[in-house]
């Protein structure tokens, strides 16, 4: 079974930084490209980064360029999201998915608020 | 531009089923989609992935009673014999240049 399990989320200042992980278990973490997606408050789903199956390739949205950057360890069964100069509207659940076929995780809230 | 266009809104009465909308915006009518479930305060479920051609691959442990289909830059899903936990939000995704995601504004199912 797909198990995608995030953390790392939490309460942080404009400006500020946080890095969120993701634990796969359940599948050959190694073999499928990832994703970020994350939802604001009463919102839909929005995608934000995606990452290749040995990590040589990712993209980001526009909205998140330069500021956010995804990575991988295979060893470690892990995805990462480090997120720098974070807004008022970097507030949202912020998922993890396995594309090809998908699978998501529960996800970790992020606020950022003074 | 890739975009996907989703109805905000649908309902059907227990037990009856439901055909929700996904459409593909111009020039992008081949592309395959994949369908996403969201129940009230909880994570996304992937429920299937729906090709241009109506051939469809469902995820695991997902019931007989969701199924795909297509018609030009139409995807669609059907739930038949609707039951109170399928009442959710109901996303289409696809998958731009570069294996990017866009998914639509999503559905919201109202079981009554």
């Amino acid at each position: 079974e797909v198990q995608l399990v995030e953390s790392g989320g939490g309460l942080v200042q404009p400006g500020g930084s946080l890095r969120l992980s993701c634990a796969a278990s359940g599948f050959t973490f190694s073999s499928y490209w990832m994703h970020w997606v994350r939802q604001a408050p009463g919102k839909g789903l929005v995608w934000v980064s995606r990452i290749n199956s040995d990590g040589s390739s990712t993209r980001y949205a526009d909205s998140v360029k330069g500021r956010f950057t995804i990575s991988r360890d295979n060893a470690k069964n892990a995805l990462y999201l480090q997120m720098n100069s974070l807004r008022a509207e970097d507030t949202a659940v912020y998922y993890c998915a396995r594309d090809g076929p998908g699978g998501w995780g529960q996800g970790t809230l992020v606020t950022v608020s003074s | 531009q890739l975009v996907l266009t989703q109805s905000p809104s649908a309902s059907a009465s227990l037990g009856a089923s439901v055909k929700l909308t996904c459409t593909l915006s111009s020039g992008h009518s081949s592309y395959a989609i994949a369908w996403h479930q969201q129940q009230p305060e909880k994570g996304p479920r992937y429920l299937m992935k729906l090709n241009n051609d109506g051939s469809h691959n469902k995820g695991d442990g997902i019931p007989d009673r969701f199924s795909g289909s297509s018609s030009g830059a139409e995807r669609y899903l059907t739930i038949s014999s609707l039951q109170s936990e399928d009442e959710a939000d109901y996303y289409c995704q696809t998958w731009g240049t570069g294996i990017h995601w866009v998914f639509g504004g999503g559905t919201k199912l109202t079981v009554l």
